[in-house]
């Protein structure tokens, strides 16, 4: 069990740029999820995948942002036209399963738009 | 939509001092409750949880019981070391989500 990884640790960009983020989970770790912390805050929801298939997205996940888990396992957070208030950290956790299932975070991408 | 509150910190003890940390929260249903920890540098990590009333969960000397009666889950632990420097998230999951608190920062002086 080599835990939850994501690539890149820290990505620096300028606004309007586009920056993809990867996730890969646990293996055989079926759900995974995407959550934003920005600086003295507690993770925010984004999004929610079981396998392939996107099941739950938060209201904050405006248009620009995309994310995919093409093969159910690894998966890609894209963001478009990147704005200053999207700099923050975007971490990555993947359960088992759901209900009490506890959720198993990544180190986090930090990502910076000048 | 579920909320967690938290006690605002940063919390500063001297080590072997006695801790407490609050957190109440709103959730529909019936929740799961977790603490996770965020060590400085670090990813977060689980430390308890606790999935039905009255359970308590424990890790590490911390502890937190469920009650759902107050809807709270206070995170205690007897004698607080160095070591356990870091930031503190209170965070109920209500179907497939974790809803996370502020954080709360403890600082543990020699």
């Amino acid at each position: 069990d080599t835990g939850v990884s994501q690539d890149p640790r820290h990505k620096i960009t300028k606004r309007g740029q586009n920056v993809t983020f990867r996730c890969d989970p646990i293996s055989e770790h079926n759900r995974l999820y995407w959550y934003r912390q920005t600086l003295g805050q507690g993770p925010e929801f984004l999004t929610y995948f079981q396998n392939e298939a996107q099941l739950e997205k938060s209201r904050l996940l405006s248009d620009r942002f995309s994310a995919e888990r093409p093969k159910g396992s690894f998966s890609t957070l894209e963001i478009q036209r990147t704005e200053q208030g999207d700099s923050a950290m975007y971490l990555c956790a993947s359960s088992p399963r759901t209900g009490t299932d506890t959720q198993y975070f990544g180190p986090g991408t930090r990502l910076t738009v000048l | 939509g579920n909320s967690v509150t938290q006690m605002e910190g940063p919390v500063t003890l001297s080590e072997e001092a006695f801790l407490t940390i609050n957190c109440t929260y709103t959730a529909t249903g019936y929740p799961s409750l977790f603490w996770y920890v965020q060590y400085p540098g670090e990813g977060l990590q689980l430390l308890l949880k606790a999935t039905k009333a009255d359970d308590k969960g424990s890790n590490k000397g911390f502890e937190a019981t469920y009650r759902k009666e107050t809807t709270s889950f206070h995170l205690e632990k007897g004698s607080v070391q160095v070591s356990d420097s870091a930031v503190y998230f209170c965070a109920p999951q209500a179907g497939n989500m974790l809803t996370f608190g502020g954080g709360t920062r403890l600082m543990v002086k020699p």
